[in-house]
C-alpha cells in the first residue's frame, strides 16, 4: 500500500465547476499536511497547508480528517488556470521529509 | 517567498559521463536539503536527505556511490550522477528547508536526458 494515495485522474471539469480531490495516508504519526500544485515540467509549488480545523484560501478549501487519515481539497468556481496536477503531501515532522502522493491531474475546459 | 535555484535547468549527456547538479538557497541558510527524482507521470521520489557538514542519508534503493551528494556549505548542495545511463534520465528537483519557518522551498528542477 502506498503511503499517500490519490486518484490519478485526469479530472476533466468545465470552467466554473467545483472539483474535489481526495487523499489518504497510511502513517498515523503524520503531523503536517499540504497540497501542492505542479504544472507540466515545473517544480511543485505549495498551494496550502492543511489544518485539523480546516482552512480556506479564496476558492480553495482544505480539510483534514485524522481519524480516517483523509485529506481533501475543494476548488470552487474553477478557472482555466487551475489546470495542473495537484499533489497531496504529508510529513512526520521529525525528519522534515515530505511523502508525496502521485498527484491528480486536473483539466479545466472552457 | 524564499528562492532556491538549480543549475543547470536541463542537460543532455552521453551514456557513461557524469553530471553535476547544483542546488542553492539564495536568501536563507539551509541546514537540510532534499533531492528528489520524478519520472514522467509519477510522483516525486525522495532520493536523499542532505545535511550540511555531514554525509547524506539515502533512501532505500538509491545507490550512494552512483548519486554523490555534497552539502559543503549552508547554501549549496550538489548531486552528481556518476556514469549516467539512459534509465537515469529524469527530472531532478531539490528542496531546501528554511529552519526559521520550517518551510521547504523547491528549486525549478533539472531535466536530465542521457543518450
Amino acid at each position: 500500500r502506498k503511503e499517500v494515495e490519490q486518484d490519478p485522474g485526469p479530472f476533466n471539469v468545465p470552467e466554473g465547476a467545483t472539483v474535489a480531490f481526495n487523499c489518504t495516508y497510511s502513517n498515523s504519526a503524520s503531523q503536517s499536511f499540504f497540497w501542492y500544485r505542479q504544472d507540466c515540467r515545473k517544480e511543485p509549488k505549495l498551494l496550502m497547508s492543511v489544518y485539523s480545523s480546516g482552512n480556506e484560501d479564496g476558492r480553495f478549501t482544505a480539510q483534514l480528517n485524522r481519524a480516517s487519515q483523509y485529506i481533501s481539497l475543494l476548488i470552487r468556481d474553477s478557472k482555466l488556470s487551475d489546470s495542473a496536477t495537484y499533489l497531496c503531501v504529508v510529513s512526520s515532522d521529525s525528519n522534515y521529509q515530505l511523502i508525496w502522493g502521485a498527484g491528480t491531474k486536473l483539466i479545466i475546459k472552457p | 517567498g524564499a528562492v532556491v535555484s538549480q543549475h543547470p535547468s536541463w542537460v543532455i549527456c552521453k551514456s557513461g559521463t557524469s553530471v553535476k547538479i547544483e542546488c542553492r538557497s539564495l536568501d536563507f541558510q539551509a541546514t537540510t536539503m532534499f533531492w528528489y527524482r520524478q519520472f514522467p507521470k509519477q510522483s516525486l521520489m525522495l532520493m536523499a536527505t542532505s545535511n550540511e557538514g555531514s554525509k547524506a542519508t539515502y533512501e532505500q534503493g538509491v545507490e550512494k556511490d552512483k548519486f554523490l551528494i555534497n552539502h559543503a556549505s549552508l547554501t549549496l548542495s550538489t548531486l552528481t550522477v556518476t556514469s549516467a545511463h539512459p534509465e537515469d534520465s529524469s527530472f531532478y528537483i531539490c528542496s531546501a528547508r528554511d529552519p526559521v519557518g520550517n518551510e521547504q522551498f523547491f528549486g525549478p528542477g533539472t531535466r536530465l536526458t542521457v543518450l
